[in-house]
């Protein structure tokens, strides 16, 4: 089915691991981004990009790397986990990167301890 | 002050009821508003999508902007247990900017 596929959908790492969290989407969109979501927060952007090659940071960056070596894919990976960093994230894509069109994964429960 | 302020506490109705949320934004760059439906436990899906101010409807939904508010709405007609979700309502400010800002969301439950 097409869409935005994240894996894994449940991860407990321990404090100062590393992991990568991967987003892949087959619907050819050139726009990606990551959100973390958090009781109370509302879904906060962490890193975004606009094509394979191009990434931005986003309003909570800190603790987050992102790449974007082809159109499919866009991996996050934490660097080293704080608990701060347990919360729901969500890979979502868009064509237009109008929000008209934007699609989200499924989410990863992340929970660092 | 946060860009968008939707007050997130819960709501309940009665089945049938009509549903009304509401977003207020201090960016009047903003020009792209939208409001998604989360279900517990899954992705925000997108719901309603509006560019200029006035109404929009789709079946049993309306969406509603006002940018010299600065004040968006949703409303949901006769209103049914699978409404019970989470509403979020996203904004952003131009035609290929890929940054979104959310509302917390508003949980809402419609009781049988």
């Amino acid at each position: 089915n097409a869409g935005v596929t994240q894996t894994p959908k449940f991860q407990v790492l321990k404090t100062g691991q590393s992991m990568t969290l991967q987003c892949a989407q087959d619907m050819n969109h050139e726009y990606m981004s990551w959100y973390r979501q958090d009781p109370g927060m509302g879904l906060r952007l962490i890193h975004y990009s606009v094509g394979a090659g191009i990434t931005d940071q986003g309003e909570v960056p800190n603790g987050y790397n992102v790449s974007r070596s082809t159109t499919e894919d866009f991996p996050l990976r934490l660097l080293s986990a704080a608990p701060s960093q347990t919360s729901v994230y969500f890979c979502a894509s868009s064509y237009a990167g109008t929000g008209d069109g934007y699609t989200f994964g499924s989410g990863t429960r992340l929970t660092v301890v | 002050q946060k860009e968008v302020e939707q007050d997130p506490g819960p709501l309940s109705v009665p089945e049938g009821a009509i549903v009304s949320l509401n977003c207020t934004y201090s960016n009047s760059a903003f020009q792209y508003f939208m409001w998604y439906r989360q279900y517990s436990r899954k992705g925000p899906e997108l719901l309603m999508y509006t560019y200029s101010s006035g109404n929009k409807e789709d079946g049993r939904f309306t969406a509603q902007v006002d940018k010299s508010s600065k004040y968006i709405s949703l409303f949901i007609r006769d209103s049914q247990p699978s409404d019970s979700a989470t509403y979020l309502c996203a904004m952003t400010l131009k035609r290929g900017n890929n940054r979104l800002a959310f509302g917390k969301g508003n949980q809402v439950v419609v009781i049988p």
